[in-house]
């Protein structure tokens, strides 16, 4: 069945770091993809999403490219701040004519230190 | 801007007692979710509602679930006779027309079963 995976966290980095959250995407049909962001305390977020190969989601210095040859879909931002530590969810919906539920993975926790 | 509000907060019951976790999607929004997420793992998709009948359900979803929209505002999630492991974080969220559009996640409810 439909499934995302994402790299195992806590992920941990100094303000101004480089990040990189991985994600991977089963490939069935023609889904679209995106990352939410949740903080403490809140709901889920749309951060960016993509719904063709080659498309690149950004938003708040984030960003993250549709790979369909790797079936990957990575999260990338090139300085993180402290106000960026929150969980990070890669997801999938199945695209097309729909009805959008979303496959999540397990999420990723990111703490950002001064 | 709109948002997607959910209540209570938090719920305590005792095991075999039937909840209602109530939601209230964005007022102009047509399909209508509930996901769950269990202490430490992923967010799981239970159902999605549209045009006032559901139109995917998840095996998660056995007959102890039901869903209603029963006034064109609200959007409720019933579980019938609560087990120990439902105990978890409900989130709802709705959306626009489209696949494509993102869905819109409210703050959650946290479930625990006595």
């Amino acid at each position: 069945g439909d499934s995302v995976t994402q790299m195992e966290g806590p992920v941990t980095l100094s303000e101004e770091a480089f990040l990189t959250i991985n994600c991977t995407y089963t490939a069935t049909g023609y889904p679209s993809l995106f990352w939410y962001v949740q903080y403490p305390g809140e709901g889920l977020q749309l951060l960016l999403k993509a719904t063709k190969a080659d498309d690149k989601g950004s938003n708040k210095g984030f960003e993250a490219t549709y790979r369909k040859e790797t079936t990957s879909f990575h999260l990338e931002k090139g300085s993180v701040q402290v106000s960026d530590s929150a969980v990070y969810f890669c997801a999938r919906s199945p695209g097309g004519t729909s009805y959008g539920k979303l496959t999540f993975g397990q999420g990723t926790i990111l703490t950002v230190h001064p | 801007e709109p948002e997607v509000t959910q209540t209570p907060s938090h719920q305590v019951t005792q095991m075999g007692q039937e909840v209602i976790l109530r939601c209230v999607p964005i007022s102009n929004h047509l399909y209508f979710y509930w996901y769950r997420q269990i202490l430490g793992q992923k967010v799981e998709f239970l159902v999605s509602f549209y045009n006032n009948e559901i139109s995917e359900k998840s095996e998660i979803f056995d007959d102890q679930f039901s869903v209603e929209r029963p006034d064109g505002s609200n959007f409720t999630l019933k579980i019938r006779s609560t087990k120990l492991e439902d105990s978890a974080m409900y989130f709802c969220a709705s959306r626009w027309s489209g696949p494509y559009n993102e869905q819109f996640f409210g703050p959650g409810t946290r479930l625990t079963v006595l």
